[in-house]
Parts: C-alpha cells; sequence; structure tokens
C-alpha cells in the first residue's frame, strides 16, 4: 500500500478565510480522492483529482467552493473556500490505481486527515 | 441506489474475547467489492478486509473474518480474540465494479474492555 501525508494535521480558521490541504504520496498513483468526514459522521466524497485537467466533483460540492489541484501523480491539494462553521469536518484524502481500462482496480488507502475547526 | 446500513452505531468486547458488527447493503449490482475499514483516534483510516463480491469463500485476515451472505446482502466482521488496540472506529463500505465511489456506513464504535 501507498504511504500517504497530509499537512496540515490540524487547523483553526476564522470565518471567511481559505485553507488549502496537501497531499503527498510516496509512489505514482493514477487516482486521487477527496473525502470529507463531518463530526460523528461518515465519509463523504467531495471529488476525484485529476492529473492535468480539472477535478470531478460529486453533487453538492463545487469547484469554487472546493478547488482542487493535481499536478502530477503524487501530489494535490484540496483548498475550502470562505469558510464558515460548517466547514469544521475531517478532510481525508485517499489513493487508488486503474489499471488499462481506466477503472479503479484496487483498494483505496487513505491519508491520516487533516482536522479544521472554523470558528 | 446504493446504500450501506451499520446498525450497531456502538459495541463492547472483553478483552480476548469474539465481537461480530454488523453490515447490509442494498444494490442491485451483481459484482462489486466490500470493505471494513478501521478508523482508530489517530483518524487514520486502515483497511481490515475486503471481498470480492464473485468469490463465495469467506475472506479472512489472522483475527478478523467476515460472513458474506450475498442473496441476504449481509457482510459481517467478526473480530477474535479482541485487543485493547481494536478499539476504533469501523466503517463498512462498499463500491460497484467499474466505479470508484465508495459508499460508506456510518460506522461502528468498537470499546474493548480490559
Amino acid at each position: 500500500s501507498a504511504v500517504i501525508s497530509q499537512k496540515p494535521s490540524r487547523d483553526i480558521c476564522q470565518r471567511g478565510t481559505s485553507l488549502t490541504i496537501q497531499c503527498q504520496v510516496d509512489s505514482q498513483v493514477t487516482m486521487m480522492f477527496w473525502y470529507r468526514q463531518q463530526p460523528g459522521q461518515s465519509l463523504t466524497l467531495i471529488a476525484t483529482a485529476n492529473q492535468g485537467s480539472e477535478a470531478t466533483y460529486e453533487s453538492g460540492f463545487v469547484i469554487d467552493k472546493f478547488p482542487i489541484s493535481r499536478p502530477n501523480l503524487t501530489f494535490s491539494t484540496l483548498t475550502v473556500s470562505n469558510m464558515s462553521p460548517e466547514d469544521s469536518s475531517i478532510y481525508l484524502c485517499s489513493v487508488g490505481s486503474s489499471g488499462t481500462s481506466g477503472r479503479l482496480t484496487d483498494t483505496q488507502y487513505f491519508g491520516p486527515g487533516t482536522r479544521l475547526t472554523v470558528l | 441506489a446504493q446504500t450501506v446500513t451499520q446498525s450497531q452505531p456502538e459495541m463492547s468486547v472483553q478483552e480476548a474475547e469474539t465481537v461480530t458488527l454488523s453490515c447490509t447493503y442494498d444494490t442491485s449490482e451483481s459484482d462489486y467489492y466490500l470493505f471494513w475499514y478501521k478508523q482508530p483516534p489517530s483518524r487514520q483510516m486502515i483497511l481490515v478486509i475486503r471481498q470480492e463480491a464473485y468469490k463465495q469463500q469467506n475472506a479472512t485476515e489472522n483475527r478478523f473474518s467476515v460472513n458474506f451472505q450475498k442473496a441476504a446482502k449481509s457482510f459481517s466482521l467478526k473480530i477474535s480474540d479482541s485487543q485493547l488496540g481494536d478499539a476504533a472506529m469501523y466503517f463498512c463500505a462498499y463500491r460497484a465494479s467499474g466505479t470508484y465511489k465508495y459508499i460508506f456506513g456510518t460506522g461502528t464504535r468498537l470499546k474493548v474492555l480490559a
């Protein structure tokens, strides 16, 4: 499995500001994902980070609020923009590999998460 | 739409005993994967075990095993010889073959009593 790191591990931010979370993988992976885990709840997929093109967002999530970059096969960032207390969550990066068909062929592995608190 | 249900918000087990966590799911797909992930207080999601739907044999990983009942759409996790380090939140997850999206259950918090 890949070793995944996230920065920062936690942060406390003021309402209206933005925070960029970084995800670094120790090997090249074809697929990277961003999840949100609100307090006491399960994981919800925000978007798929695509290398060299715009991210693919799930229903309820938009690029203006959660811009994502993926400049190469080992790195991605998620920005939480114009934050409000409702954005207080754990944000997790995950990675997986796809075969020649482009389909996810392997299990997703998760980073340690970033705990965000918005005041 | 696919759904994953974990009906036990919290479970407790004595150290060295066995515990079973329940998970049911709903799907119209025939080819899919099922997973159990563990999330300790450190927040790191750790894969415990996975099952391919086309395999009839239940997956096992050391002290962890599953009871996969495809017709009943049930996927329970059995932890044998429970250890204090097993205390965590356990999430059941589903992924249809050919897709990347995981559907997670709401989780079961497992407490291990010394």
